[in-house]
């Protein structure tokens, strides 16, 4: 298995105002996803992130909203850009282990935005 | 469509006794794997276990079980000897292969309170 660091675990932001989000994961992955959990919701895909190459994003999420770097095997960082409270969510980065083992998830980042 | 449906928003336990919580999905594809993960409070997401669509036998991890039912797209989780730690949102989700990106498919989750 993987063991994913991500930070900051919270943050209460200022509408208008960006916020990175970064996750460390102790191995080298080919794919790294970022979910949005709004509150009392499911999983929703935001983008997947793969080294060397854009990221691809899911429908009604956009690049300049939520830019996403990958500069290596082990790391990816997901930006929240010009915050509105509709912001306000969880947000989880995770690895894809293989079919068989699903995916592996940071620990979350809980956003509130005033 | 590929979709995964748990019909139960919330459940509840008395500690020590057994509880299900049930999951539908649909896909067209044969080969696919299907999960069950765990967010407590802490929202910590954890895999809970697992299952591959090609085999028959029902897989177990401990106190935490499946009944998996190919034909009729039912994969339940059977939770023995509920503890209060189990509370916590329970997802359903399988995996499919989208491209050249496989994606998990998420249910809506169960949330879960297991009483003393």
């Amino acid at each position: 298995s993987a063991v994913i660091s991500q930070k900051p675990s919270r943050d209460i932001c200022q509408r208008g105002t960006s916020l990175t989000i970064q996750c460390q994961v102790d191995s080298q992955v080919t794919m790294m996803f970022w979910y949005r959990q709004q509150p009392g919701q499911s999983l929703t895909l935001i983008a997947t992130a793969n080294q060397g190459s854009e990221a691809t994003y899911e429908s009604g999420f956009v690049i300049d909203k939520f830019p996403i770097s990958r500069p290596n095997l082990t790391f990816s960082t997901l930006t929240v850009s010009n915050m509105s409270p509709e912001d306000s969510s969880i947000y989880l980065c995770s690895v894809d282990l293989g079919q068989l083992y699903g995916y592996t998830f940071g620990s979350g980042t809980r956003l509130t935005v005033v | 469509a590929q979709t995964v449906t748990q019909s139960q928003p919330e459940m509840s336990v008395q500690e020590a006794e057994t509880v299900t919580l049930s999951c539908t999905y649909d896909t067209s594809e044969n080969n696919y794997y299907l999960f069950w993960y765990k967010q407590p409070p802490s929202r910590q997401m954890i895999l809970v276990i697992r299952q591959e669509a090609y085999k028959q036998q029902n897989a177990t991890e401990n106190r935490f079980s499946v009944n998996f039912q190919k034909a009729a797209k039912s994969f339940s989780l059977k939770i023995s000897d509920s503890q209060l730690g189990d509370t916590a949102m329970y997802f359903c989700a399988f995996i499919i292969n989208a491209g050249n990106n496989r994606k998990l498919i998420w249910g809506l989750g169960t949330s879960l309170a297991v009483n003393p």
